[in-house]
C-alpha cells in the first residue's frame, strides 16, 4: 500500500534557526496537510494545501511558517526562526479528491523537530 | 468551528476483554464524517475506524465497532477481544462533508492492554 513519506524522522535545531521539514504524499493524491502534536498534547491542524494554495490555515500558522510544493512531488513545511515552543512531532498527510468518508487522510510517520 | 472531547486521558483492559473509549464532539454541520486514529508508541497515525453521520448503522472493522448517536453528539469506540497490539494512544477525530477538509482531533486516551 502506498504511504506518506517523512525526512528526516528526527531534526534537532539550534532556537533561531530555519529547518524544513519534507514530505513526500502519495503520488494521486490532491489535497496535503500538516498537523502539529506537542509532547503530551492533542494532535493539531497547521494548514490544507490544494491546487499549489493554501486552502486553509490554522491560528498557530503564522508568519513564521510557510508550505510549497516546489517540484510536484516533495511537499515542505519551513519554520523560520524557530523557538523552543515550536518543539513537537510534524505529521504530513494527504488525501484524494474524493469525498471524505471514501479517502481519509494518510499520515506520514511524522518528523520529531527538537529546538534547543 | 467543531470540537471533539475524549474525557478518559487514560485506560487499561485486560488481554481478551472488552474497552470502550468515549468522545464527544460539537458542530453544527449536519452532514460530517467520523474517524478514530490509533497513535501506537511508533508516533504513526492509523486509522482505525469511520463513520458517515448520515448513516445510521455503526460502523464496525474486526474487532472494532462504534456506538453513533447522532443526537448526543457521542461517537465511542468499542474494542472486543483486546490485543496487546492495541496499547496506543487513540483519537477521535471529526471532519466536515466538504471536500478536502480538515480533521480535527480530540485529546486522546491512552489505552494499556495488560497480560
Amino acid at each position: 500500500e502506498p504511504e506518506v513519506t517523512q525526512t528526516p524522522s528526527h531534526q534537532v535545531t539550534q532556537m533561531g534557526q530555519e529547518v524544513i521539514l519534507r514530505c513526500v504524499p502519495i503520488s494521486n493524491h490532491l489535497y496535503f496537510y500538516w498537523y502539529r502534536q506537542i509532547l503530551g498534547q492533542k494532535v493539531e491542524f497547521l494548514v490544507s494545501f490544494y491546487n499549489n494554495e493554501i486552502s486553509e490555515k490554522s491560528e498557530i500558522f503564522d508568519d513564521q511558517f510557510s508550505v510549497e510544493r516546489p517540484d510536484g512531488s516533495n511537499f515542505t513545511l519551513k519554520i523560520r526562526s524557530t523557538k523552543l515552543e515550536d518543539s513537537a512531532m510534524y505529521f504530513c498527510a494527504s488525501k484524494t479528491p474524493e469525498s471524505s468518508y471514501n479517502s481519509p487522510l494518510h499520515f506520514g510517520n511524522g518528523t520529531r523537530l527538537t529546538v534547543t | 468551528a467543531q470540537t471533539v472531547t475524549q474525557s478518559q486521558p487514560e485506560m487499561s483492559v485486560q488481554e481478551a476483554e472488552t474497552v470502550t473509549l468515549s468522545c464527544t464532539y460539537d458542530t453544527s454541520e449536519n452532514n460530517y464524517y467520523l474517524f478514530w486514529y490509533k497513535q501506537p508508541p511508533s508516533r504513526q497515525m492509523i486509522l482505525v475506524i469511520r463513520q458517515e453521520a448520515y448513516k445510521q448503522q455503526n460502523a464496525t472493522e474486526n474487532r472494532f465497532s462504534v456506538n453513533f448517536q447522532k443526537a448526543a453528539k457521542s461517537f465511542s469506540l468499542k474494542i472486543s477481544d483486546s490485543q496487546l497490539g492495541d496499547t496506543a494512544m487513540y483519537f477521535c477525530a471529526f471532519m466536515k462533508e466538504t471536500s478536502g477538509s480538515r480533521l480535527t482531533f480530540g485529546e486522546g486516551t491512552q489505552l494499556t492492554v495488560n497480560p
